[in-house]
């Protein structure tokens, strides 16, 4: 009965290979987010969507592709990582369409590291 | 700039003692909250108060937001072990969909 769930929960991998990272909300929500924690614990935005529609994509490299393929589902694909990948990843969700209106249900982190 | 830069950043305290941790923020919000980090978990919400109220309480926890200083504290009274971990707060402004984040306070309960 996990609200929003998160896999892997720690990835470790080579410089230059592909992964990606799944999300899954069972709340109902119409909006999920992806963030990326730095070492020093800072926050950052990085995606939204809402109904399967991207809302928010801040300044990331064009190597972090997301995908919703349902309103549930919020996955983080990444090609060719670098070592400045390395950061725990957070999956999100809210209600409604505003994202900064309501309270976020965060999953519980991915802990990506590339050696 | 960054919104929501939380003071101090560490702090540590007795079991039952009160603990304060400041917010302040720069441009016009809709709304504030605060969040818990415990090490190795996600975030989970506490409280959110909106621009046009000035106080708001949650069990042990008050908040008080004062947008004339564009600040916010979060007291957190007779604290607990279990209260160890990572506060955020988190700015949202006027027609923008997003969450802007501090940098976190950590707070220590000594049992």
């Amino acid at each position: 009965d996990t609200a929003v769930s998160q896999t892997p929960k720690y990835l470790v991998t080579q410089m230059g290979n592909d992964k990606s990272i799944k999300c899954e909300q069972n709340l109902g929500h119409d909006t999920m987010y992806w963030y990326k924690q730095d070492s020093k614990k800072f926050l950052k935005i990085m995606f939204s969507y809402n109904n399967k529609e991207l809302i928010i994509n801040e300044t990331v490299p064009n190597r972090f592709s997301p995908k919703s393929p349902d309103k549930a589902h919020l996955n983080l694909h990444i090609n060719s990582l670098e070592l400045g990948d390395s950061a725990v990843y957070f999956c999100a969700s809210s209600r409604g369409t505003s994202g900064g209106n309501t309270e976020q249900f965060f999953g519980p982190g991915t802990r990506l590291t590339v050696l | 700039s960054q919104q929501g830069e939380e003071d101090p950043q560490a702090l540590s305290i007795q079991e039952g003692e009160n603990a304060t941790m400041n917010c302040s923020y720069k441009t016009s919000i809709n709304n504030l909250q605060w969040y818990r980090q415990n090490s190795g978990r996600g975030l989970v919400h506490l409280i959110l108060i909106r621009s046009n109220e000035r106080e708001k309480h949650s069990g042990r926890l008050r908040v008080t937001l004062d947008t004339s200083k564009k600040s916010s504290s979060l007291l957190i009274t007779a604290s607990r072990a279990a209260d160890t971990a990572s506060y955020f707060c988190a700015t949202a402004s006027y027609g923008n969909n997003r969450l802007a984040f501090g940098k976190g306070n950590q707070v220590v309960v000594i049992p």
